[in-house]
């Protein structure tokens, strides 16, 4: 089976675009959340999404917004890109919402570049 | 709210010694502990995770990790380590009441030399 797959896998931006990142859970998974990591740091929760509602959102501007689709697929947008925004964006998947003890899975991530 | 921290950045060690990774962390209420591990250019993997009942957890590629609750912390441990675990070790903790939402900590860097 495939894993959590996510779209581009790198990507250079200018500040003040947009940029629209994709990721496809794990089949059978229906919750779906998105972190952000900083080079050098670990990763730091954005949203969680579970059977197409927000279940979770972090410390983060409004500039970030998702949304899932029917398929459970997600995206993350990110409007008006700052260069703070350069880092490599984690989607991961997990089977249920609740208890938080159930494993998620990250994908490879997508590298973006603001210049 | 929760916090995780990892008092080494970087922790370099020769082939087939033991080595311990550290984790303290920080919340009021019960939390799940996790163990991630980062190759390069690649996403994070789970080594270990601990929900409740024995402290002793046991993950793959031969590492574990002991809860202990009194210390707040949440080391990981491996007898004999190869080249091929050189990698970034994320400490995470998750409330049961935060669904996905893990709290990571800053990372540390383990290098085996040979």
């Amino acid at each position: 089976d495939a894993g959590v797959t996510q779209s581009p896998t790198h990507l250079i931006k200018t500040r003040g675009q947009h940029v629209t990142l994709r990721c496809s859970p794990i089949s059978g998974h229906k919750s779906v959340s998105w972190y952000q990591q900083v080079l050098g740091q670990g990763p730091q929760f954005i949203f969680q999404y579970y059977e197409k509602e927000e279940r979770g959102r972090g410390n983060f501007p409004d500039r970030f917004s998702a949304r899932q689709f029917p398929n459970y697929s997600s995206e993350l947008n990110v409007n008006a890109l700052l260069l703070g925004d350069s880092a490599l964006y984690l989607c991961a998947s997990s089977l249920v919402d609740l208890p938080s003890g159930n494993t998620i899975y990250f994908g490879e991530g997508s590298w973006l570049t603001v210049v | 709210a929760q916090s995780v921290t990892q008092l080494d950045s970087q922790v370099p060690v020769f082939e087939e010694a033991p080595v311990e990774l550290r984790c303290n962390y920080s919340s009021s209420v019960s939390v799940y502990l996790f163990w991630y591990v980062q190759y390069p250019n690649q996403g994070l993997q789970l080594l270990l995770k601990y929900l409740s009942g024995s402290t002793l957890v046991k993950g793959i590629n031969g590492f574990e990790a002991e809860f202990n609750k009194s210390q707040t912390s949440f080391h990981l441990r491996k007898p004999s380590v190869h080249i091929s675990d050189t990698a970034e070790y994320f400490c995470a903790v998750s409330a049961a009441a935060d669904g996905q939402n893990f709290v990571f900590g800053p990372g540390t860097r383990l290098s085996v030399l040979p």
